[in-house]
This record gives structure tokens, C-alpha cells and sequence, in this order.
């Protein structure tokens, strides 16, 4: 495999309920991030990851959401008590320490109803 | 204001056309900057990095404008497949967070 691989592609939620995504970052890659992108809109930072250690997180990222890296291999985000407001693509990407070379998985996309 | 602001468009432009279109940043320390491509319900993909000299990448010439703020990207000769999406990325961090625009649409009718 020699992308970044999301699971799954797509979820469609009952508002309230908690949601769970996956991301396999490339193997050789230490650098992960996640972002959620809505209609019209770029892509919007949410949280980075180096190796297993999660350095930065967006104000976007509400106590709702958490995201984990545990191994400094594959990550995962969690929304809990999911709201209408949070149906988006949520991207992943990782990257080399040393290389501003974003890959981008294919996204999951969100939608609570 | 929003860090990066893009024309949304969309650029409709004949085949074989040029069609050139801007973005600005706001933030003056930033540091590295690029062209992102999105198809229709992909996920982006890195189309050019730009230079301060200015950069060429086949078809494709961005140029950065620092005492301005803004970036550039060209497309000459415009096929079919350009149509797409077209987001600014700008970086002000060094370990790799970007701040995208919201895009710039094209099409290219034939």
C-alpha cells in the first residue's frame, strides 16, 4: 500500500451517537494530520501528530473530538454526541518530518442527520 | 478575514486557453506556499510548490508575490482534465500545518 488509507469512506449517523475514523498513514511517514472540509470551503486544520505524540490541536476540535495515534503508526478520531454541524470530509495526511509533501487519504465523509 | 482568500470563480475557459488567477495571505511570516488540485468529491492533491523566483512545471507557472501577499498560478493551454478545483496553501509553521483557501473553480469547455 502506498497511500494513506481512510476507513470508512463513508458513515452516515443518527445525531447523538459517537463515531469513529481510521487513518493509515504511509509507512515511512512520522508527520499526521486531520482536517475537516466542508461544501465550498478548503481544508481546515484540526490536529497534527508526530510519531505517537499529538503536538497540536485546533480550537476547532471541540471536547467532542479526540484523536489518538497510539503506536505512531495508524491514527483514529472520535466525535462523540455527533450534531448536525459536524457532517464534512474529514481528510487525513501525513508526511516526512523533513518533506512539506502532504499525502491526503480519499476522506471520510461525515453526515449526521 | 480569512488567513488565505480565493476568487471562488468559476473560470470558464476555452480549450487551449490561458487563464491565470490569484490568491492573498495574510499573514506576513509565512514561510512556504503552494498549489493544491481537487477534483469533485477527491481529496487534494499537490499540484506545485512556489518558489520566490517564481516556478514552471509544464503547463502550469506560479509566482509569489511577498511584498503583496499574494500567489499566482497560470495554466496555459487549458485541457479538459484541468478543470478542477484549484486551492492556495500557505504555511506559517514549521512543522507542516497548512491553511488552505476556499479554491478556485475552472472549467475549460471545449
Amino acid at each position: 500500500d502506498t497511500g494513506v488509507s481512510q476507513d470508512p469512506r463513508h458513515k452516515i449517523t443518527k445525531r447523538g451517537q459517537n463515531v469513529t475514523f481510521r487513518c493509515d498513514p504511509i509507512s515511512e511517514h512520522n508527520r499526521l494530520y486531520w482536517y475537516r472540509q466542508t461544501l465550498g470551503q478548503g481544508p481546515e486544520f484540526l490536529t497534527y501528530f508526530q510519531n505517537e505524540a499529538q503536538l497540536e490541536k485546533s480550537r476547532l476540535l471541540s471536547n467532542r473530538f479526540s484523536a489518538e495515534r497510539p503506536k505512531g503508526s495508524f491514527s483514529t478520531l472520535e466525535i462523540q454526541r455527533t450534531e448536525q454541524g459536524d457532517s464534512a470530509m474529514y481528510l487525513c495526511a501525513s508526511s516526512l518530518v523533513t518533506d512539506y509533501g502532504y499525502t491526503f487519504g480519499s476522506g471520510t465523509r461525515l453526515t449526521v442527520v | 478575514r480569512k488567513e488565505v482568500e480565493q476568487d471562488p470563480g468559476p473560470f470558464n475557459v476555452p480549450e487551449g486557453a490561458t487563464v491565470a488567477f490569484n490568491c492573498t495571505y495574510s499573514n506576513s511570516a509565512s514561510q512556504s506556499f503552494f498549489w493544491y488540485r481537487q477534483d469533485c468529491r477527491k481529496e487534494p492533491k499537490l499540484l506545485m510548490s512556489v518558489y520566490s523566483s517564481g516556478n514552471e512545471d509544464g503547463r502550469f507557472t506560479a509566482q509569489l508575490n511577498r511584498a503583496s501577499q499574494y500567489i499566482s498560478l497560470l495554466i496555459r493551454d487549458s485541457k479538459l482534465s484541468d478543470s478542477a478545483t484549484y486551492l492556495c496553501v500557505v504555511s506559517t509553521d514549521s512543522w507542516g500545518k497548512l491553511q488552505f483557501g476556499a479554491g478556485t473553480q475552472v472549467v475549460v469547455t471545449p
